[in-house]
């Protein structure tokens, strides 16, 4: 399996823009997790599936997030509008079960200016 | 709420030594798993080892162990010969048995000294 693949690597857009961060999950995995990674705050779950059902979603910061699953294969992080905090670096990651091991993709660093 | 920490923000170690990186977490649950994280500079977080809470055996990956000490809440990470490739941070983690996320810890940047 190529592992989790999140689109685009690194992403520059400009204050008040959509920003949309993508997810394709490990086959047959049925949790998929959202993290923001900041220097000031560290590794942060943002939101996390089960079976493509949000189930926890406290850990979005702001109504600006949104985060959807159509389907076991991909998901989106969307931010509207996007502001310079949101600047980080956004994880994905899926795992079979919860406690299970989780395997990350590889990251999308989001600068906002 | 659950919480890690990592009270080291940074350790350094001579190469083919042994360096132990400490965590501590706070939990009210009974079942759960806690994780050692590697992120090189490439940002890949990459699975070192995992605990079960249930297992009193210590888990061992090749040159990667840790001391699991449930009542009090440590678990450290402990890295035989140290290799140059072993430079990163480290991050410790927790998940509940209910399926609910890693929490994690701020950290510990490890320095290989050749």
């Amino acid at each position: 399996d190529a592992g989790v693949i999140q689109s685009p690597r690194h992403e520059v857009t400009e204050m008040g823009q959509e920003v949309t961060l993508r997810c394709k999950p490990i086959s047959g995995h049925d949790y998929l997790f959202w993290y923001r990674q900041t220097m000031m705050r560290g590794l942060e779950l943002l939101i996390y599936f089960n079976n493509n059902v949000p189930i926890d979603d406290s850990g979005m910061p702001e109504d600006r997030f949104s985060a959807k699953m159509p389907n076991a294969s991909f998901s989106t992080l969307k931010i509207q509008p996007s502001e310079p905090r949101d600047s980080a670096v956004y994880f994905c990651a899926s795992s079979l079960g919860g406690g299970f091991v989780a395997f990350f993709g590889q990251g999308t660093r989001l600068t906002v200016v | 709420a659950q919480t890690v920490t990592q009270s080291q923000p940074e350790m350094s170690v001579q190469e083919a030594e042994t360096v132990t990186l400490s965590c501590t977490y706070d939990t009210s649950e009974s079942d759960y798993y806690l994780f050692w994280y590697k992120q090189p500079p490439s940002r890949q977080m990459i699975l070192v080892i995992r605990q079960e809470a249930y297992k009193q055996q210590n888990a061992t990956e090749n040159r990667f162990s840790v001391n699991f000490q449930k009542a009090a809440k440590s678990f450290s990470l402990k890295i035989s010969d140290s290799q140059l490739g072993d430079a990163a941070m480290y991050f410790c983690a927790y998940s509940g048995g209910g399926a609910d996320g890693l929490t994690f810890g701020k950290g510990t940047h490890l320095i290989i000294q050749p």
